[in-house]
C-alpha cells in the first residue's frame, strides 16, 4: 500500500517570499503520478501542479514548482511570490496509473496549512 | 464544461435519518470517487467506481453506507442510519478514460452535519 507523509502541519511566509512544503511518499511502484491540490477555507479541492514519475524534468505552473527526488520518494512543492491567496491547505497526493479497465485512487498527505501574511 | 456538480452542498439531519448525497460527475469521464474528509482521518476513499461498476468498496465504514451509480451521468452515497461521528465532508471525483490527462475533479463537497 502507498503511503504519503506531509511532516508540516503548519507553515507561514510573507507575502512576496518563496515557500517549500514537503512531501514524503512510500511505494513500490516504479510508475505514478504525483500531486498537490489546494484547498481554500471554501473547501474546493483544486489541483495545483502534476508530476509524471517517468519524467525527469520538474513539473512547473507559473509561480508553482516541484522538486520530485524519485530515488528519495520526496516530492516537494515551492511556491514563489507568494500572494494572499495562496493561504489554503495544501495535499500531496499519490496515484497509481489507471488500469486498462478501471481508474486509480489517489492516496492523499495529512495536508500542509499554508498562511501568507501581508 | 460545469465540472463535478454534488448536491446538497450543506446537509443537517438528526441521528438516525437516513441521508442521501448526490454528484455529477464531468460528462465523458468514466471513473467516479466518494471520498470523506475529517479533522481525525483526513481525506480517505470511500468507494470508486469504473464503467459504472464498483471496483473498491474497501474503504466504506460500514453496512451503513452504501453507494450506487445507476448511470454514468448520477451518482448517490446513502447513509441508512445516519449517526453523529458521520458529520464530515463528503467530495465527489471524476477521471478521465485511460489515454486521456490523468488526474482526478473534485466536487465542491458536501458538508454533512448529525446531530
Amino acid at each position: 500500500a502507498q503511503t504519503v507523509t506531509q511532516s508540516q502541519p503548519e507553515m507561514s511566509v510573507q507575502e512576496a517570499e518563496t515557500v517549500t512544503l514537503s512531501c514524503t511518499y512510500d511505494t513500490s511502484e516504479s510508475n505514478y503520478y504525483l500531486f498537490w491540490y489546494k484547498q481554500p477555507p471554501s473547501r474546493q479541492m483544486i489541483l495545483v501542479i502534476r508530476q509524471e514519475a517517468y519524467k525527469q524534468q520538474n513539473a512547473t505552473e507559473n509561480r508553482f514548482s516541484v522538486n520530485f527526488q524519485k530515488a528519495a520518494k520526496s516530492f516537494s512543492l515551492k511556491i514563489s511570490d507568494s500572494q494572499l491567496g495562496d493561504t489554503a491547505m495544501y495535499f500531496c497526493a499519490f496515484m497509481k496509473p489507471p488500469g486498462e479497465t478501471s481508474g486509480s485512487r489517489l492516496t492523499f498527505g495529512e495536508g500542509t496549512q499554508l498562511t501568507v501574511n501581508p | 464544461d460545469a465540472g463535478v456538480i454534488q448536491s446538497p452542498r450543506h446537509e443537517v439531519t438528526e441521528m438516525g435519518q437516513e441521508v442521501t448525497l448526490r454528484c455529477k460527475p464531468i460528462s465523458g469521464h468514466n471513473s467516479l470517487f466518494w471520498y470523506r474528509q475529517t479533522m481525525m482521518r483526513g481525506l480517505e476513499l470511500l468507494i470508486y467506481f469504473n464503467n459504472n461498476v464498483p471496483i473498491d468498496d474497501s474503504g466504506m465504514p460500514e453496512d451503513r453506507f452504501s453507494a450506487k451509480m445507476p448511470n454514468a451521468s448520477f451518482s448517490t452515497l446513502k447513509i441508512q442510519p445516519s449517526e453523529p461521528r458521520d458529520s464530515a465532508v463528503y467530495f465527489c471525483a471524476s477521471s478521465p478514460p485511460l489515454g486521456a490527462r490523468t488526474e482526478a475533479f473534485f466536487g465542491q463537497g458536501t458538508r454533512l452535519t448529525v446531530v
